[in-house]
Formats: structure tokens, C-alpha cells, sequence
């Protein structure tokens, strides 16, 4: 399978506890997104990679937040001092850097806080 | 980004064409119109893009009005793995701009 990986699918965690969620692009793009969605909305921008660097961060992703794409291959969301509120499926896109590229995504981590 | 308007839900009978609207009055001249959908709990799913022309590919067609205010995506033949969200958005893909604003999008319930 060449599509976006992201690890792990499931992850339930107490309030007040780091999490760290993996997205692997497909292997040739450049670009590398994530998203957030909650229970019945479309997924929220977050933030944005162009190879290793982090362009673009929305206004959704707290202090709390932080992502890395080191090699400009993979990246890592970790979430410090989860809230409840953070409850949602984190979803990893990648694409190319050509003007009409498409973004494919992968299959999103769900994320739960209790 | 132009803002999109989609139905909130619509139902089709399996085998039949289903007909997704959406209007984007909106748009500007290099603005695309992308379609997605996303099955129940997965990521979404790219479906087709297109500018002003008519799209179609192994999945759906495209239809842009030649106002480009609306398009429509057709799936020819509804089976029931067609039910999902469908989302309408549009694009600017010139220079920087690259974020995908996601509506509430169309529930498509394919009926047997």
C-alpha cells in the first residue's frame, strides 16, 4: 500500500497526558497537512509542512500543540496536557507542490480523552 | 476560498445516478471545485476536481455551469459503498493557498 499511514488508529488516553500521533506521506510528496475533525463537522486545518519546514500553522492548533516533520519524510502531532475538548479524528494529507495537486489522506487517528 | 452550499442529505436508490448539487456563486476565475467524500470513521476520499471544463474519470463525472456558481457530481451507477459524506470545496490554487475548508457537506444514502 503507497497511501498515507498514520499511527496509531485508536488512541484513548486520561485528561492531563501527552500523545503523539504519526502520519507517513506517500513516499514522493513534498507536502504534508493535518487536519482535526470532531463528531458531525468537516475536518479543520491545522497545520502545514512544505518538505521539513512548518509554513502555515492555524489558529486551532494551542501552544498545547506541536508537529515536526525532521526529514521532511515522516511527522509527528503531539498533544501536551491533553483536555477533553481535544476528543477528534487527526487526519494526515500529503501531496505534491504543483499548483493543482491533490491532497490524499489517510485513514486519521480518533483520539479519545477521558 | 469561495463558500460552497450543499443539501444537507439526499438518498438515491442503488443502481441509480446519483446527482450531488452544489453551489460555489462565489468563485473566482482561478478557483477550482474539488469533491471528497468521507465514509463513516475513514479519511476522506479524493473523487475529481475540475476548473471550468467537464471532468470525468473511473469514479464520477463533473459538471461545472458555465457561470461556474455550481457544479454537480454525478456517481452513474449508486451502490450502496457509495453511502458517505460528500464534500464540495473550493480551491485556490494559485501561489500559496492550499488549505481545504471543509463544509458539512451532502449525506448520500444509497438505498437497495
Amino acid at each position: 500500500d503507497t497511501g498515507v499511514s498514520q499511527d496509531p488508529r485508536h488512541k484513548i488516553t486520561k485528561r492531563g497526558q501527552n500523545v503523539t500521533f504519526r502520519c507517513d506521506p506517500i513516499s514522493e510528496h513534498n507536502r504534508l497537512y493535518w487536519y482535526r475533525q470532531t463528531l458531525g463537522q468537516g475536518p479543520e486545518f491545522l497545520t502545514y509542512f512544505q518538505n521539513e519546514a512548518q509554513l502555515e500553522k492555524s489558529r486551532l492548533l494551542s501552544d498545547r500543540f506541536s508537529a515536526e516533520r525532521p526529514k521532511g519524510s515522516f511527522s509527528t502531532l503531539e498533544i501536551q496536557r491533553t483536555e477533553q475538548g481535544d476528543s477528534a479524528m487527526y487526519l494526515c494529507a500529503s501531496s505534491g507542490s504543483g499548483r493543482t495537486d491533490t491532497q490524499y489522506f489517510g485513514p486519521g487517528t480518533r483520539l479519545t480523552v477521558l | 476560498d469561495a463558500k460552497t452550499t450543499q443539501p444537507p442529505s439526499m438518498d438515491c436508490a442503488e443502481g441509480r445516478a446519483a446527482n450531488l448539487p452544489c453551489n460555489h456563486s462565489t468563485i473566482s476565475g482561478n478557483e477550482y471545485v474539488y469533491w471528497y467524500r468521507q465514509i463513516h470513521s475513514q479519511g476522506p476520499q479524493y473523487i475529481i476536481h475540475g476548473l471550468k471544463n467537464n471532468e470525468t474519470n473511473e469514479m464520477a463525472s463533473l459538471i461545472i455551469t458555465e457561470d461556474r456558481k455550481s457544479s454537480t457530481l454525478i456517481l452513474p451507477h449508486a451502490t450502496l459503498r457509495d453511502t458517505a459524506v460528500y464534500y464540495c470545496i473550493v480551491l485556490n490554487s494559485g501561489g500559496s493557498n492550499y488549505k481545504l475548508t471543509f463544509g458539512k457537506g451532502t449525506l448520500l444514502t444509497v438505498n437497495p
